[in-house]
């Protein structure tokens, strides 16, 4: 596609339960980003992948969310036992450089609500 | 304006005066800012960049301004239309410890364009 595609749009999800966010980045852009918005609130980054590997996991709240990336595309972001407070639009973003800026895109989000 | 740390502000024009976004940041080390625009159920869009050795920068109906020295930034819309309802953020890069990768976002400002 043209741009980064993210799947699915919208999630609703009981508590409790293991959710799945897909990422399909721009063909050929090696890094990736996944950042979380919550309601009213700017961009938390969470994970940065160059490739498949994943130098930076910092921005990872905890233990239950986990991401990787396969054959230097598509990307996955794994949430267990969900929480509440786990409740946000979750955002890639992918470049074909390192450092964001103009040639960097986001994706439209996932929108996940946990109940 | 909006600060990072701040609610989310809002800002009202009307069709064709002209808008000024503000924003503060907090880290002096940071040598590379970017404002977004988000329209509704959107990923964030890059409008302009600006890196720390310039203090203006120009584009199509946009000029971003630097002051370093109070760490403030500023977004300037000419002309503003309808379309440029949407939020605003401004985001940092290059802060403690030198990342080249984790931008930094506001909580950003809600832009409402009237005809």
């Amino acid at each position: 596609g043209a741009g980064v595609s993210q799947s699915p749009s919208n999630k609703v999800t009981e508590k409790g339960k293991d959710v799945e966010l897909r990422c399909d980045p721009i063909s050929g852009h090696t890094a990736l980003y996944w950042y979380r918005q919550s309601l009213g609130q700017g961009l938390e980054f969470l994970i940065y992948f160059q490739g498949n590997s994943a130098p930076d996991k910092s921005g990872l709240p905890s233990d239950r969310f986990s991401a990787e990336r396969t054959g230097g595309s598509v990307s996955t972001l794994t949430i267990q036992r969900t929480q509440q407070e786990d409740s946000a639009v979750y955002l890639c973003a992918s470049s074909l450089l390192t450092s964001p800026g103009p040639e960097a895109f986001f994706g439209q989000g996932t929108r996940l609500t946990v109940v | 304006g909006e600060s990072v740390g701040l609610h989310l502000p809002t800002l009202s024009v009307q069709e064709g005066d002209n808008s000024i976004i503000n924003c503060a940041y907090s880290n002096s080390a940071s040598d590379y800012f970017i404002w977004y625009k988000q329209e509704s159920g959107k990923g964030p869009q890059f409008i302009i960049d600006i890196r720390s050795n310039m203090d203006k920068r120009q584009g199509q109906r946009v000029t971003v301004l630097l002051n370093k020295t109070v760490k403030h930034l500023s977004l300037q819309i000419a002309a503003t239309q309808p379309g440029d309802s949407a939020v605003y953020f401004c985001a940092e890069l290059g802060g403690s410890g030198g990342s080249n990768y984790k931008l930094t976002f506001g909580k950003g400002t809600l832009l409402t364009v009237n005809p």
